[in-house]
């Protein structure tokens, strides 16, 4: 099993600039989640998803969309893209939403905006 | 916010030490959980307890959880090079879909 896949690992964008993350689970899981991870401020949620057609707002929103159109597959986009988004972004998925059950991550994916 | 804060920030230990790394959180949880993160790599779980107790073992680490002082702390016994990570422990209130709050990490170098 790949488990959670992200592309692409690496993307260097100029401010204005769109894009979309991509991520892919294989697992059967219900819930996925977008985070960011800056240096010193650990994992911060942006958005997340319990149930393929749904999401819902994290901690930080702002300037991101997401849309779960497949069960396996959870988007994160970005409009008008800000330097103040350069970070890591990690998507990770869970089972279901029981308390109970862990979050399996991908290797992120590094976005660098100019 | 970060629900989560880790003590130390950095942490230098010789294989075969042992490691422990605290961490204080909030508000009240359901369950804390302990991340490992390699350099360059996603975060990969490690242990989960829940707030009904107070110590639980996997394999080589011990993690404790006292609710009344809204704090954790994760044991790395006999540790080896590749322990070298970075740790984050996370927390899950209740009825939050499973959302996690992460604290800011510890970064573990092992050294031979």
């Amino acid at each position: 099993n790949a488990g959670v896949t992200q592309t692409p690992k690496f993307r260097v964008l100029k401010t204005g600039q769109s894009m979309t993350l991509l991520c892919a689970q294989d697992m059967n899981h219900e819930y996925m989640y977008w985070y960011r991870q800056d240096p010193g401020m650990g994992l911060r949620l942006i958005h997340y998803s319990v149930g393929e057609g749904t999401t819902a707002k994290g901690e930080v929103p702002d300037g991101y969309n997401v849309s779960r159109l497949k069960k396996q597959n959870f988007l994160l986009g970005l409009e008008s893209a800000a330097p103040s988004q350069t970070s890591v972004y990690f998507c990770a998925s869970s089972y279901s939403g029981q308390n109970n059950q862990p979050q399996h991550f991908g290797d992120g994916t590094r976005l660098s905006i100019l | 916010s970060q629900q989560g804060e880790e003590d130390p920030q950095a942490l230098s230990i010789q294989e075969g030490e042992n490691a422990t790394m605290n961490c204080s959180y909030k508000t009240s949880i359901n369950n804390l959980q302990w991340y490992r993160q390699n350099s360059g790599r996603g975060l990969v779980h490690l242990i989960l307890i829940r707030s009904n107790e107070r110590e639980k073992h996997s394999g080589r680490l011990r993690v404790t959880l006292d609710t009344s002082k809204k704090s954790s702390s994760l044991l790395i016994t006999a540790s080896r090079a590749a322990d070298t990570a970075s740790y984050f422990c996370a927390t899950a209130s209740s009825g939050t879909a499973s959302k996690l709050t992460f604290g800011t990490g510890t970064r573990l170098q092992v050294t031979l």
